[in-house]
């Protein structure tokens, strides 16, 4: 079972660059999320997408957008990459649109992005 | 929004000792609290999870248990192994309209052969 696959699993940029990280999950989930994780800062919320269609602002928006292209597939885009940027990036799917059904949120392998 | 703070972020124990994980949340509101644990160049995975209508839950060498009213909950490892090795995460649900979890900072735990 593959899960929720994310790519690239490394890449380094430069300041100023673009890059798109693909994210695909197979578990028929409706919601996906794009978490980055950094030391002393654990795991947290960039962007996220309730259902097909819709995606929201998480925590840390700032510099990244975002497309949930079908209900497969969400992406992370960095228009103009800074250093500030570098991070382990996990994307993550569960199938839950309420809270109180607690459902598992299942993580990608992460990508580890180093913004030179 | 919610706010989860954990502790402690390091923790070494000998194999075979338990160890134990805390945290506290901060909006009353949050109703289910999941506990994740990342083994080194890997994503997080759900170990064990808690849901506000119950006080303790357990899974074989592993337990949580959730104080609603102090708004505390942990984690229990017991008869540490080296395999438990690995950075552990708390988690609190905001009970809003889509499951919004918040993480705590993580803790790193190393069990000493």
């Amino acid at each position: 079972n593959a899960g929720v696959t994310q790519t690239p699993k490394f890449q380094v940029l430069k300041t100023g660059q673009s890059m798109t990280l693909q994210c695909a999950q197979d578990m028929n989930h409706n919601s996906m999320y794009w978490y980055r994780q950094d030391p002393g800062m654990g795991l947290r919320l960039i962007y996220y997408s309730a259902s097909e269609g819709t995606t929201d602002k998480g925590e840390v928006p700032n510099g990244y957008n975002v497309s949930r292209l079908n209900k497969r597939e969400f992406s992370l885009r960095l228009e103009s990459a800074a250093p500030s940027q570098t991070s382990v990036y996990f994307c993550a799917s569960s199938d839950a649109l309420k809270a109180s059904s607690g459902n598992t949120i299942y993580f990608g392998e992460g990508s580890w992005l180093t913004v030179v | 929004g919610e706010n989860v703070e954990q502790h402690p972020s390091t923790l070494s124990v000998q194999e075979g000792d338990s160890a134990v994980i805390k945290c506290t949340y901060s909006d009353s509101a949050s109703n289910y609290f999941p506990w994740y644990k990342q083994e080194l160049g890997k994503g997080p995975q759900l170990i064990i999870d808690i849901r506000s209508n119950v006080g303790e839950k357990k899974d074989q060498r592993i337990a949580v248990t959730l104080n609603k009213t102090a708004k505390h909950f942990s984690l229990h490892i017991t008869e540490t192994q080296p395999e438990d090795s690995a950075v552990y995460f708390c988690a609190a649900t905001n009970s809003g309209g889509y499951q919004k979890v918040t993480f705590g900072i993580g803790t790193k735990l190393q069990v000493i052969p």
